[in-house]
């Protein structure tokens, strides 16, 4: 079952906008996880927000983490072509096994 | 280098021809996994270790074995492979279930 949901699906900006993402999730977490894939290849992990943070930073990427709402985004500033990717956020459950949960993922084209 | 290997990264066979997909992590995890990504369904978890002789399953298990018996190794069995297991395999590996998952480069599996 997918936990995470990201939006939109797919999204293209110009080169040097900010990109923005959505993940909306349904049960309460320990931690909520950011990943890129670049087209056919392994996810790579950007950043890791747990349940108590709100927001956190990581060069570009700014993640904010709503458990109010079970919602978080992730924001990249100043894009580059070099973004272009698909992004997921996978999350942690706060019951039982350890296990992280991906979403389907929003696609992410930059526009040179 | 900190890596997750897959083998083999590329794979065209006949339906019940059984094979196996080697995963090997070099970083000591206790966590391995396996993952199968599909167009519009995002990853999903197939099987997953949380240490040596313990393995239990993801949310699609039907039609895969897995074993560990060493910590750096987690193979992927198809004991009869159908064409729906044709798809995008991950390994991935951390230190828990929950924490950065370390991805492998991914194995293009095709089952005519």
């Amino acid at each position: 079952s997918q936990q995470g949901e990201e939006d939109p699906q797919a999204l293209s900006i110009q080169e040097g906008e900010n990109a923005t993402m959505n993940c909306s999730y349904k049960t309460s977490i320990n931690n909520l996880q950011w990943y890129r894939q670049n087209s056919g290849r392994g996810l790579v992990h950007l950043i890791l927000i747990r349940s108590n943070e709100r927001e956190k930073h990581s060069g570009r990427l700014r993640v904010t983490l709503d458990t109010s709402k079970k919602s978080s985004s992730l924001l990249i500033t100043a894009s580059r072509a070099a973004d272009t990717a698909s992004y997921f956020c996978a999350t942690d459950a706060s019951f039982g096994n350890e296990k992280l949960t991906f979403g389907t993922g929003t696609r992410l084209t930059i526009i040179p | 280098e900190a890596q997750v290997t897959q083998n083999p990264r590329y794979l065209i066979t006949v339906t019940g021809k059984k094979l196996t997909v080697t995963c090997s992590q070099n970083m000591n995890h206790e966590y391995m996994s396996w993952y199968r990504q599909d167009p519009g369904l995002g990853l999903r978890q197939i099987y997953y270790s949380m240490n040596v002789e313990v393995t239990d399953k993801g949310d699609v298990p039907e039609g895969y074995k897995v074993s560990r018996k060493e910590k750096r190794n987690f193979p992927l069995i198809l004991e009869s492979p159908s064409p729906n297991q044709t798809s995008l395999y991950f390994c991935a590996s951390s230190f828990q279930g929950h924490y950065e998952q370390y991805f492998g480069p991914g194995t293009r599996l095709t089952v005519t």
